[in-house]
């Protein structure tokens, strides 16, 4: 079992949906979680992170984690064309400064 | 302010040769980190460094691979010999220390090896 489990999708939606991206994990020891968003043919870029349980919202992303079920959650409200890239999960155990990814949503938002 | 560099971003060679790969970080993170993508097994971390010193090579799938950090504006990933099985797109990221500190990705080097 990989320690980030994320569905590869593809995640296919029309312009202005509300999107949700899942990921679960295995170890307990995490305690930062960072969503990195990766357009083709190029490095993934840091969009959110959050430290240990609860919400954090930026613009039209709101990044969701509940340590209780290991499960972490990013929405993107009024989805938009730009939106469409792979989204990877992380998990860090504290201190360590060592990500752990998920294998990346692939999300095709269509107008 | 400029990113992680990478160079080449795309190498074509043949198996049994030499591949060196290059990354330049951002100036002043203490954290280096070399990533392999591939479709299979998504993005994987092969090697980080502190401070131009190897913390975690774990994920060096075998010694044809080696990593040098000789100061802090400069890594190098080499395979030799590379195999068709190595090829892949290799990320560096480099981020500043202390816990929960982003790291930031360059453009990666697509490596092909026929």
């Amino acid at each position: 079992q990989k320690e980030v489990e994320q569905d590869p999708g593809p995640l296919s939606v029309p312009e202005g949906a509300i999107v949700s991206l899942n990921c679960t994990y295995s170890n307990s020891a995490f305690q930062y979680f960072m969503w990195y968003r990766q357009y083709s043919r190029k490095g993934p870029e840091l969009l959110m992170y959050t430290y240990s349980s609860g919400n954090k919202e930026d613009g039209r992303f709101t990044a969701q984690v509940d340590k209780s079920s290991k499960y972490i959650s990013l929405f993107i409200r009024d989805s938009q064309p730009s939106d469409s890239a792979t989204y990877l999960c992380a998990g860090e155990e504290g201190g360590y400064n060592k990500l752990i990814f998920g294998a990346g949503t692939r999300l095709a938002v269509h107008p | 302010d400029a990113g992680v560099i990478q160079s080449p971003r795309h190498e074509v060679t043949e198996m049994g040769q030499e591949v060196t790969l290059r990354c330049k970080p951002i100036s002043g993170h203490d954290y280096l980190f070399w990533y392999r993508q591939t479709m299979m097994r998504g993005l994987e971390l092969l090697i980080y460094f502190n401070n131009n010193v190897p913390i975690d090579d774990s994920g060096m799938p075998e010694d044809r691979f080696s990593a040098k950090m000789p100061n802090a504006s400069f890594s190098t990933l080499k395979i030799q010999p590379s195999e068709p099985r190595d090829s892949a797109v290799y990320f560096c990221a480099s981020s500043r220390g202390g816990v929960g500190q982003p790291q930031h990705f360059g453009d990666g080097t697509r490596l092909s090896i026929l």
